[in-house]
């Protein structure tokens, strides 16, 4: 595996379910992103961790709970979602936060339905 | 407020035509700017970036972007355009420090034959 690698790819809850993103990135790099894309609205930084250390929480309700286990691995846990949670979720990653310079390579999503 | 616009939702071009995609940006410095390209089911892929020097930027699969700092923008440009560049493509602008970056909302860029 090369890059950043999502799965699962798709996923359809229930509103009382639970259920976790996965993300791996293979670059080696120190930072790792979670950013929700809706239709027709910029992304939006969920959270941003950085070795490991949770750096930014964007006002994301706490049905969103993010793990950073290690520097390579990202989890979001999803619990008590409404319909407006779906949408694609995309990780990314970069060699540090070093402001707008780093580069954030991204992977390839998972798209999440909230029925 | 710090703010990225992509004026052109749709645009649709002829395959072998030129392309330019619109973006201008709100940011109170000077702004690191981004192209990124989505494909159905990808994720973002980063065309190209602007941090300083050369206010014209080259970047993968044929593409260029101009800064130009009076009209805060940075269009993004293609001389030729193949079926295979049908894709989203969003504008991005990043922060002098911290880690919030802005992204437009997209222009989906549809190629025919």
């Amino acid at each position: 595996e090369t890059g950043v690698t999502q799965t699962p790819r798709h996923l359809v809850m229930g509103m009382t379910n639970k259920k976790s993103l996965k993300c791996e990135q293979h670059l080696g790099h120190n930072a790792m992103y979670w950013y929700k894309q809706s239709a027709k609205k910029p992304l939006e930084l969920m959270f941003v961790y950085s070795l490991e250390e949770r750096v930014e929480n964007n006002s994301v309700p706490s049905r969103f709970s993010p793990e950073c286990p290690n520097s390579s691995h990202l989890f979001l846990h999803l619990h008590t979602l409404q319909p407006e949670d779906s949408a694609l979720y995309l990780c990314a990653s970069s060699q540090a936060i070093a402001g707008g310079r780093d580069t954030q390579y991204f992977g390839p999503g998972t798209r999440l339905t909230v029925l | 407020a710090q703010s990225v616009t992509q004026p052109d939702i749709h645009i649709t071009v002829s395959e072998g035509a030129s392309l330019e995609l619109r973006c201008n940006y709100s940011y109170g410095a000077t702004p690191y700017l981004f192209w990124y390209v989505q494909s159905p089911g990808q994720g973002l892929q980063l065309l190209l970036k602007y941090f300083s020097g050369d206010t014209l930027v080259q970047g993968i699969k044929g593409f260029e972007a101009e800064f130009k700092r009076s009209q805060s923008s940075f269009n993004l440009r293609k001389p030729s355009v193949h079926w295979s560049d049908a894709a989203e493509y969003f504008c991005a602008v990043g922060p002098n420090t911290g880690n919030q970056f802005y992204f437009g909302t997209g222009t989906s860029l549809t190629v025919i034959p």
